[in-house]
């Protein structure tokens, strides 16, 4: 069965670093893998994604991820965080089967604090 | 601003008692999806619809829990008896399949079962 793995729970940044959370994977195939983040009291957002081709994928706000097959990991990373950064930042997969768009399992999540 | 909508956005009830939840997705949006988030599980699949036809329930306790599409503007995910274990926040998104992945999330619906 496929898993996520955020080994992160928490992180705190200062504002004006960069950031890096982790995602790792288990799959039988190279997954679509996604990164989605939610605001407190609010439903999901769509960071991006990666599906093939590039590994290294752009996404809105200012985010990057980049896809690694031989650490099956999909990290997700931004150069220089603002306040409005502090959140819940959840990894997903979905079945390469189904296109992306079959139903997504998801890491436990790592909750982003930005210290001023 | 196209965006999925569920109603209500709290609900307190007691335990044994029926519970209805609405999604309306995006208009044109062909996949339903339902999920439940606790800080226990974090996020689960609990069913998906893809042209109002059920793909996936696999992740629904099927004695008490039921999804339906009745048409395509309206999801509805019901539990009958409620027990305290289904207090969570529970999602609804919509997506399209020609974008490939893309899911739409709602606001939740937050139960509390008593």
């Amino acid at each position: 069965a496929q898993s996520v793995t955020q080994p992160d729970i928490h992180i705190t940044v200062s504002e004006g670093a960069s950031l890096e959370l982790r995602c790792n994977y288990s799959y039988g195939a190279t997954p679509y893998l996604f990164w989605y983040v939610q605001s407190p009291g609010q439903g999901l957002q769509l960071l991006l994604k990666y599906f093939s081709g590039d590994t290294l994928v752009q996404g809105i706000k200012g985010f990057e991820a980049e896809f690694k097959r031989s650490q099956s990991s999909f990290n997700l990373r931004k150069p220089s965080v603002h306040w409005s950064d502090a959140a819940e930042y959840f990894c997903a997969v979905g079945a390469p089967s189904g296109g992306g768009a079959d139903g997504l399992t998801f890491g436990k999540g790592t909750h982003l604090i930005i210290q001023p | 601003d196209a965006r999925v909508t569920q109603t209500p956005r709290h609900k307190v009830t007691e335990m044994g008692q029926e519970v209805t939840m609405r999604c309306q997705p995006i208009l044109g949006h062909n996949t339903v999806f339902w999920y439940r988030q606790t800080m226990m599980q974090g996020l689960e699949l609990l069913a998906y619809f893809r042209n109002r036809a059920p793909l996936d329930d696999s992740g629904m306790p099927k004695d008490r829990f039921s999804a339906e599409m009745p048409d395509a503007t309206l999801a509805t995910l019901k539990i009958q008896p409620s027990e305290p274990r289904d207090s969570a926040v529970y999602f609804c998104a919509s997506g399209l399949v020609s974008t490939g992945g893309e899911q739409f999330f709602g606001p939740g619906t937050r139960l509390t079962v008593l």
